[in-house]
């Protein structure tokens, strides 16, 4: 079956970095998403990665490694306002998403 | 973990049709249910929110009349884009909350993909 898994909670202090990751098995592979989203509010897009590498949007990093199945997003200088869940999705063969469940994300200061 | 579907997870339609995408929970009982919209690596934009056997609540600029949502069941939603036409060309996902879920825990269905003629 096709899974996506990533932490369920994190803890970081504020001003540090934090790395979330995400593993999948889908079948087949066009793109990995992250996506940040706030209590009650809708997803907002934050990165797309389709070849492996890193690309660095600001402070936040997104990194593919397609033969290991995995992905992470790294979060720099961490704010307050960087608390809330982080989505990782991957589109398969058939352009459909599949999930994960949501990292929340905690900063402390 | 919670598990949400859609059907049709893809469809083609002329100008003009109507068009009705199911949202499910599998594995249980949704008591909101959430319709977004989604264009090419954007960010998802919530058309509405539904409750089960209430009407739903549509956000600024999406027409209600246009976009029916019927949250029959505690498993069901369906969206129906009534005369469609080619700017409705989109990628639909719907989430679903859990009755006592946390406010900020959804999960959502695998999208589908409505190409307009």
């Amino acid at each position: 079956g096709q899974n996506i898994d990533q932490p369920t909670e994190m803890t970081a202090t504020e001003g540090a970095i934090v790395q979330i990751n995400c593993t999948y098995q889908t079948s087949g592979f066009n793109g990995l998403f992250w996506y940040q989203q706030h209590a009650g509010e809708a997803p907002t897009f934050l990165s797309y990665n389709v070849l492996d590498g890193l690309e660095e949007k600001g402070r936040f990093s997104s990194f593919l490694s397609r033969s290991k199945g995995y992905s992470y997003l790294l979060l720099k200088e961490l704010q307050m306002k960087d608390s809330a869940s982080y989505l990782c999705a991957v589109m398969d063969s058939n352009y459909q998403l599949i999930w994960g469940a949501g990292t929340k994300l905690i900063i402390k200061p | 973990g919670a598990v949400v579907s859609q059907h049709p997870s893809r469809v083609i339609c002329k100008s003009g049709t109507s068009v009705k995408i199911e949202c499910r929970s599998l594995d249980f009982q949704a008591t909101t249910m959430f319709w977004y919209r989604q264009f090419p690596k954007q960010s998802l934009m919530l058309m509405a929110t539904s409750n089960e056997g209430s009407k739903a609540t549509y956000e600024q600029g999406v027409e209600k009349d246009k976009f029916l949502i019927n949250h029959a069941s505690l498993t069901l939603s369906t969206l129906t884009v009534t005369s469609a036409h080619p700017e409705d060309s989109s990628f639909y996902i719907c989430s679903a909350r859990s009755a006592g879920g946390e406010a900020d825990t959804q999960y959502f269905g695998p999208g589908t993909r409505l190409t307009v003629l």
